[in-house]
């Protein structure tokens, strides 16, 4: 069965410093992976996905995610960290034929 | 171009009553996706619409949960009875119908809350 991982709950950085989400994944096949956010009050919003290609995937807002097949991981990053990237994050993978398994999210925290 | 809009944004019921969902895709996507996600747990997915069909309920968690899509447009999702572990926040998605690997738009999603 497929299964994503965060294993953080919670990642703390100071604004202007660069971020990482972690996330690993375990799926049979190829795999399909996405990073969502959600802010306070809203759906789900699509920042990235790697289908196939360059193992360094860019996304909206200045995020980043690299794809380490050996490690099975796919960490969001981005170089420096704003006050508004404060959300929830969530890792997914494409399960069955286009249903998303999700991690259980990351909440990102970035201070003044 | 509108996107996902879900009513209602919050629902508080006793245990025992019934409630209704209801998800209205981006208009001419064929795929409907119903996910939940339960305090502080991953999100779940419940069940996927292509056009007015079930493609895959394996997620839905028992019985008492009803999903239809009449005519392939908006979708409704009906617990009944509502039981207290049926709270949690529930999220629509649609697809366009090229390509299992594109992105699904989520709406902002419905907290039900089971007293």
């Amino acid at each position: 069965a497929q299964s994503v991982a965060q294993p953080e709950d919670q990642v703390n950085v100071a604004e202007g410093n660069p971020l990482t989400v972690k996330c690993t994944y375990s799926v049979s096949g190829n795999p399909y992976l996405f990073w969502y956010v959600q802010y306070p009050n809203r759906g789900l919003q699509f920042l990235l996905k790697y289908i196939t290609g360059d193992n360094l995937v860019k996304g909206s807002y200045g995020f980043e995610a690299e794809f380490n097949k050996s490690q099975t991981s796919f960490h969001l990053k981005k170089p420096s960290a704003l006050v508004s990237d404060s959300a929830l994050y969530f890792c997914a993978v494409i399960s069955g034929y286009s249903t998303l398994t999700f991690g259980k999210g990351t909440m990102l925290l970035v201070s003044p | 171009e509108a996107g996902v809009t879900q009513f209602p944004s919050h629902s508080v019921i006793e245990k025992g009553q019934t409630v209704t969902l209801r998800c209205d895709p981006i208009s001419g996507h064929d795929n409907l996706y119903w996910y939940r996600r339960v305090m502080g747990k991953e999100i779940k997915f419940l069940l996927h619409f292509v056009k007015e069909s079930k493609q895959d309920e394996s997620g839905m968690p028992n019985n008492r949960f009803l999903a239809e899509r009449t005519g392939g447009t908006y979708s409704t999702l009906k617990v009944q009875p509502a039981e207290l572990e049926d709270s949690g926040v529930y999220f629509c998605a649609s697809r366009g119908s090229v390509g299992r690997d594109n992105e699904q738009f989520f709406g902002p999603g419905t907290r039900l809350t089971v007293l």
